[in-house]
């Protein structure tokens, strides 16, 4: 199974800031890395699309890029609808593996 | 806009059956990958399968001995059986949908709010 690995597992910021989350991947994956939103007891939203691609409706606050093993999420000015937790997944082989997620909070 | 609402008990004994269904609403559930993913209190989220409208299947190896999902059309829904379940199961179990591009990006778009399931006598 290809594991992912975020970092850090929580985060706290301010509103305005600029914050990065970072998912490594024990193998390449290519670029076949999503990223999700999760606000605790809703329906986790789809933000970023094999790596890069921002999925239809996403602020443009949100970006991810990176290839291979290594990617990143970065919220440019975080907003307050914005502190949530936040994970990766691999869709480049079943069985398809998640990131342990990183919890951003307010400061 | 694409709604997925998991439904099923909340407790489940030990050695028992987890039954789970989620139902879809405004959409078609053909042409889709249909998703059971769990997420144990405090652990990440692991994904158990999914199931294409035409009913084929693929588990994740770890779960397979155990796993069914099975999909009903003409309710727009489908199903999770979990058979033999110990603590180790306690979970939210999340449904969701599977978006397939035609260069082979697989993403989970619409998920539902998930529900727990505890495992206890």
């Amino acid at each position: 199974d290809f594991q992912l690995t975020q970092s850090p597992s929580s985060l706290s910021a301010s509103v305005g800031d600029r914050v990065t989350i970072t998912c490594r991947a024990s193998e390449s994956i290519a670029n076949y890395l999503n990223w999700y939103q999760h606000h605790s007891g809703k329906a986790p939203k789809l933000l970023i699309y094999a790596a890069s691609n921002l999925q239809s409706g996403v602020p443009s606050r949100f970006s991810g890029s990176g290839s291979g093993t290594h990617f990143t999420l970065t919220i440019s000015s975080l907003q307050p609808e914005d502190f949530a937790t936040y994970f990766c997944q691999q869709s480049y082989s079943t069985p398809h593996t998640f990131g342990q997620g990183t919890k951003l909070d307010i400061k | 806009q694409v709604h997925l609402q998991e439904s099923g008990p909340g407790l489940v004994k030990p050695s028992e059956t987890l039954s789970l269904t989620c139902a879809v609403s405004g959409g078609s559930i053909n042409n889709y990958f249909w998703s059971w993913i769990r997420q144990p209190p405090g652990k990440g989220l692991e994904w158990i399968g999914y199931i294409y409208h035409s009913g084929s299947t693929y588990y994740n190896p770890s779960l397979k001995s155990r796993v069914t999902i099975s999909v009903d059309s003409s309710k727009t829904q489908f199903s999770l059986k979990l058979s033999s379940v110990t603590a180790a199961d306690t979970a939210v179990y999340y449904c969701a949908r599977v978006h397939s591009d035609p260069d082979g990006f697989q993403t989970f778009d619409y998920w539902g709010q998930g529900t727990l399931v505890t495992v206890s006598s």
